[in-house]
């Protein structure tokens, strides 16, 4: 089974919201992965996640906020967002060796983001 | 810096057909992955084939093998026997195998494939 999956599959919201969004496995994969993606570009990788602990931040504004609560889960804190980070959010794991690095990762099937 | 390079913005193909999609790369690492990712209109980005590079066989997956050449940092997709589902925008990417790399994936720009039935 190499299922990811992310919940909500579409989300409006205003600058003023607070949303999250929410991606889980059970692959038994520790890295977990942030991707932002705009139509027929490819993925922008925003944070990574190594067992459950922050390893890359590619400088993404605070206003996005990521949480790994635990090895299957991972969201993602939206506040204050504005219109041009309306996008496809995916999110995607993979196995994690401190020794090997990481494996394949697997994406789900993404968040659509609009941002009113 | 790593950097992946699809030059095929747009390809088109008839169904049954075969068709070959370009990736080139550039890196000063010996160690790393190759893969290409399809992703359809549906939007899920789904693996289709993953190359290891000190691997000399090309990998192959049913209808989907690559032609992997090393010294000249080529690393192309080819498609046998298209078919409908696979019209998708198909991505390169590489990975340095280093274990400090946390799996960071360099993208191409993609490749938008029709199948023409």
């Amino acid at each position: 089974d190499t299922e990811v999956t992310q919940t909500p599959k579409h989300l409006v919201m205003g600058m003023t919201n607070k949303k999250s969004l929410k991606c889980e496995q059970h692959m038994g994969h520790r890295a977990m992965y942030w991707y932002k993606q705009k139509a027929k570009k490819p993925p922008e990788l925003m944070f990574v996640y190594s067992y459950e602990k922050l390893s890359i931040n590619e400088s993404v504004p605070s206003r996005f906020s990521p949480e790994c609560p635990n090895s299957s889960l991972l969201n993602l804190h939206l506040h204050a967002l504005q219109p041009e980070d309306s996008a496809l959010y995916l999110c995607a794991s993979s196995h994690a060796s401190r020794d090997k690095g990481t494996d394949t990762q697997y994406f789900g099937p993404g968040t659509r983001l609009t941002v009113l | 810096a790593q950097t992946v390079t699809q030059s095929q913005p747009e390809m088109s193909v008839q169904e049954a057909e075969t068709v070959t999609l370009s990736c080139t790369y550039d890196t000063s690492e010996s160690d790393y992955y190759l893969f290409w990712y399809k992703q359809p209109p549906s939007r899920q980005m789904i693996l289709v084939i993953r190359q290891e590079a000190y691997k000399q066989q090309n990998a192959t997956e049913n209808r989907f093998s690559v032609n992997f050449q090393k010294a000249a940092k080529s690393f192309s997709l080819k498609i046998s026997d298209s078919q409908l589902g696979d019209a998708a925008m198909y991505f390169c990417a590489y990975r340095f195998a280093g274990g400090t790399s946390y799996g960071k994936l360099t993208f191409g720009q993609g490749t938008i494939l029709t199948v023409h039935p």
